[in-house]
């Protein structure tokens, strides 16, 4: 059964850094790709980055170049997001979700319970 | 930025069908994938490469796309199909939401 969990959320203040994890289980996490999506309260779903599980290439969303990091480390099965400089607008739960092939344009065929991320004073 | 536009909400009665529309240029060159949200859970494909289903997921979910459109089909729908749904695809190695649609059934 395939198992994402993520973890690492959390408060913080404007200009702070945080870092997300993804625990997967369940699959061969280095042959798939894997990426992070957010949702801020009562808002739609947000793509932030992604990470190729062919090539090791890692993409990202306006938003988040520059500011964010995508990693992961295909030993302990866990995709980690470093996010630095964070803002309010930052706010929001961040999803895990696994791809359904290790290219990058597939389908998001598991998502994990998503861990919420609050940038406030 | 490539955008995909989806109609707020749509109704619908118990045993009817619903259709829910996402538009964008040139949307047809591209696959399109369905999400279903339910209140304060995790997103569900629904829908992958325009028309397929995933293992689990009920027949009456269909899917087209043509043109700048594509739609996604519930057929008979259920009170337990009231949720939010998202399109998405790719553009240029970045992946585009649409802004979700709330289905209600009456």
């Amino acid at each position: 059964e395939v198992q994402l969990l993520e973890s690492g959320g959390g408060l913080v203040q404007p200009g702070g850094s945080l870092r997300l994890s993804c625990a997967a289980s369940g699959f061969t996490f280095s042959s798939y790709g894997m990426n992070w999506v957010r949702q801020a309260p009562g808002k739609g779903l947000e793509w932030v980055s992604g990470f190729s599980g062919i090539g090791g290439n890692t993409f990202y969303a306006d938003s988040a170049k520059g500011r964010f990091t995508i990693s992961r480390d295909n030993s302990k099965n866990t995709l980690y997001l470093q996010m630095n400089s964070l803002r309010a607008e930052d706010t929001a739960v961040y999803y895990c979700a696994k791809a359904s092939s290790g290219s990058y344009n597939a389908a998001f065929d598991y998502w994990g319970q998503g861990t919420l991320v609050t940038v406030s004073s | 930025s490539y955008e995909l536009t989806q109609s707020p909400s749509v109704s619908v009665s118990p045993g009817q069908t619903a259709s829910i529309t996402c538009s964008g240029e040139k949307l047809g060159d591209e696959y399109v994938y369905w999400y279903l949200q339910k209140p304060g859970q995790s997103p569900i494909l629904v829908i992958y490469e325009d028309n397929k289903r995933p293992s689990g997921i009920p027949e009456r979910f269909s899917g087209s796309n043509s043109g700048n459109t594509a739609t996604l089909t519930i057929s008979g729908t259920q009170a337990m199909d009231e949720a939010d749904y998202y399109c998405q695809a790719w553009d240029r190695r970045t992946v585009v939401f649409g802004g979700g649609t709330r289905l209600t059934v009456l």
